[in-house]
Order: C-alpha cells, then sequence, then structure tokens
C-alpha cells in the first residue's frame, strides 16, 4: 500500500517565479491538506481540501492557491514566489469519515528553494 | 484558535536514559492530541495520538505519553532512548471540529549520546 507521495523532492526557483507542487494521498484517502515547514519550526497549515473543494485556510496569502482532483491527487501553487517561501511543503492525506478520520499520514515533502 | 507550546528546543540525553518531551496546549474546546517524529530530510511520522479515553497512551518504538486536562499537557516519555531515537519530534493538536487542521509546536531535537 503506497503511503503519501509527493512530487518533485527538491526545486530551485528565482524570486517571482510560480512553482506548482504535487500530491497524491494514500490510497482509499479522500482529504488533502498542505502545511508549509520553514527551517527550524513546526509546520504551518496552509489550506485544506476535500470533494475538490477548498473547505479551510490558514494564514496564508492569495498568492497560495491549490486544486484537488477527481483521483483526490491534489496540487498546490505558489505565485510570485519570495525569498520566504523558501521551505519543505509538507501534504498530508486523511479519511474524512471512518475508523481513523482524525489521524493524518505525511509524505516526505517537497524542499523548494527561491533565490 | 489552538496554540502548541514545546518547551525546549533541544534536549540531549545519553543513551538508554529516560526522556521526558514536554508539550503544552491552548484550546478552548475539547481537542485531539498528536506526537509526531521527524527524521532528517523526512516527512512526520506518528508516534501515538490521544483522541478520549484513558489518559495515557502507548505508541510505537516505546514511546508513551499522558495526557493532563488541568495542565493543559501532553508530555512524550521514554523509559530508555537508543541512538536511533534522535530526532525531532513534534507535537500537535487538532479540535474535534476542524479535525485534519493541526496546529504544531516549533519542534524538540532529541540528541541520544553514546
Amino acid at each position: 500500500d503506497a503511503g503519501v507521495t509527493q512530487s518533485p523532492t527538491h526545486l530551485i526557483k528565482t524570486r517571482g517565479q510560480q512553482v506548482t507542487l504535487r500530491c497524491s494521498p494514500k490510497s482509499g484517502h479522500d482529504t488533502v491538506s498542505w502545511y508549509q515547514q520553514a527551517l527550524g519550526q513546526g509546520p504551518q497549515f496552509i489550506f485544506q481540501y476535500y470533494e475538490e473543494e477548498e473547505r479551510q485556510r490558514g494564514n496564508f496569502p492569495d498568492r497560495f492557491s491549490g486544486h484537488q482532483f477527481p483521483n483526490y491527487s491534489s496540487e498546490l501553487n505558489v505565485n510570485a514566489l519570495l525569498l520566504g517561501d523558501s521551505a519543505l511543503y509538507l501534504c498530508a492525506s486523511s479519511l474524512e469519515i471512518g475508523e481513523n478520520y482524525n489521524e493524518q499520514f505525511f509524505g516526505p515533502g517537497t524542499r523548494l528553494t527561491v533565490l | 484558535a489552538q496554540s502548541v507550546t514545546q518547551l525546549d528546543s533541544q534536549v540531549p540525553v545519553f543513551e538508554e536514559a529516560p526522556v521526558e518531551l514536554r508539550c503544552n496546549y491552548s484550546s478552548s474546546v475539547s481537542v485531539y492530541l498528536f506526537w509526531y517524529v521527524q527524521y532528517p530530510n523526512q516527512g512526520l511520522q506518528l508516534l501515538l495520538k490521544y483522541l478520549s479515553g484513558s489518559t495515557l497512551v502507548k505508541g510505537i518504538n516505546g514511546f508513551e505519553a499522558e495526557f493532563n486536562k488541568s495542565q493543559t499537557s501532553f508530555h512524550l516519555r521514554k523509559p530508555s532512548v537508543h541512538i536511533s531515537d534522535t530526532a525531532e519530534y513534534f507535537c500537535a493538536v487538532s479540535d474535534r471540529i476542524n479535525f485534519n487542521k493541526f496546529y504544531f509546536g516549533s519542534g524538540t531535537k532529541l540528541n541520544v549520546k553514546p
């Protein structure tokens, strides 16, 4: 059973560029959440997708947007990149209902470096 | 909104010694509590979780945590650590309405020395 997968593993961009990160949830999971983990800090909630819609959002600007596809996979898009966007971006999947509905499984992350 | 405080940014300990990593949370509603471990260049792995019931929760790799509602704490303990436990540990909280929106602490780096 494949867990949560993310691509790419690493990414280097320059200020002002746009980036797209991808996530495939754990098999059977229908909810995808994205987190930003800056160096030396804990992950911060960006937003969550369920049934192809953004359901919850953290304190991130509109430059951060996302999408969920019918197969539950998800993309995170960041526009007009800033140096401060450099971080590890984590995707987590979970179930809306079921025995373990309150447990999130995390992917290995995408390391984004903005120069 | 919820918040989590991990009081120790780094904890050095010798192999086979006991360890406690501290976590305090703030919330106006009932919460779920979690501990995750992160090894270098990897994602987060769930160690244990408290949902309800017994306040003493046992997890993987010999870790356990105790939920203390009066002190709003959820400290992580292990009676005897191994070199392989060297990693960063994150405490997280969610509430029973937005249960998939996690608030994380800033992490505690556990450094196990031989």
